[in-house]
């Protein structure tokens, strides 16, 4: 296991077409983060999973957005009805925690362009 | 409000000069964590600071976790053009309740050859 895989690399969809991403974290890892990144910008928190129960969702996140972790391993984005405003990179990260860090390892992210 | 505030935002140097780059918070923090991202790609750690007051070197990166632990700071000696790149801090706040890793904006660092 080399590290956090994503797939697709980069999604071109029309708008209001509905697109899912997938995240394999590194193996071991029990958490799991997905973040949304645009230009000139920090990664912007979206929803968090410790194996498969999803624990946090971002406020900031509407209901046009759902993310599943089946079985505590690969997780799932989707996006349904996209919006101009969806276009971004999307990163996944994994983790496990061991006492006070919480070291994140990212993939090389999904980029999306709605058109 | 940004719970993580970092400064400055872009820097340009010329290669062979030293550049330091700040992360600020109000928060205290268990760890803060230093990732570089290069265009394109997700952000790749680089070094994770838990005690306060610690200093971790990583070749010409020195990298310090405030007293304090609401802040840090990133000091690159004698930058070359392959340090490029978005630099991000980010942590888990203590008292926050949750367990999400809130990411500062990033100071992008562009070093001229």
């Amino acid at each position: 296991d080399t590290g956090v895989s994503q797939d697709p690399r980069h999604k071109i969809t029309k708008r209001g077409q509905n697109v899912t991403f997938r995240c394999d974290p590194i193996s071991e890892h029990n958490r799991l983060y997905w973040y949304r990144q645009t230009l000139g910008q920090g990664p912007e928190f979206l929803t968090y999973f410790q194996n498969e129960a999803q624990l946090e969702k971002s406020r900031l996140l509407s209901d046009r957005f759902s993310a599943e972790r089946p079985k505590g391993s690969f997780s799932t984005l989707e996006i349904q009805r996209t919006e101009q405003g969806d276009s971004a990179m999307y990163l996944c990260a994994s983790s496990q925690r061991t006492g006070p860090n919480t070291e994140a390892f990212f993939g090389q992210g999904t980029r999306l362009t709605v058109v | 409000t940004q719970l993580l505030e970092q400064s400055p935002q872009f820097l340009s140097i010329q290669e062979g000069e030293n550049l330091t780059v700040y992360c600020n918070s109000s928060s205290v923090f268990s760890s803060l964590q230093w990732y570089r991202q290069e265009p394109g790609e997700g952000p790749v750690l680089l070094v994770t600071v838990v005690t306060g007051g610690e200093v971790k070197k990583l070749k010409r990166l020195t990298f310090q976790f405030g007293d304090a632990r609401k802040d840090s700071s990133l000091h690159i000696t004698a930058a070359q053009p392959g340090d490029t790149g978005l630099y991000l801090c980010a942590g888990d706040p203590l008292m926050s309740g949750n367990n999400r890793l809130a990411f500062g904006k990033g100071n992008q660092v562009v070093v001229i050859p």
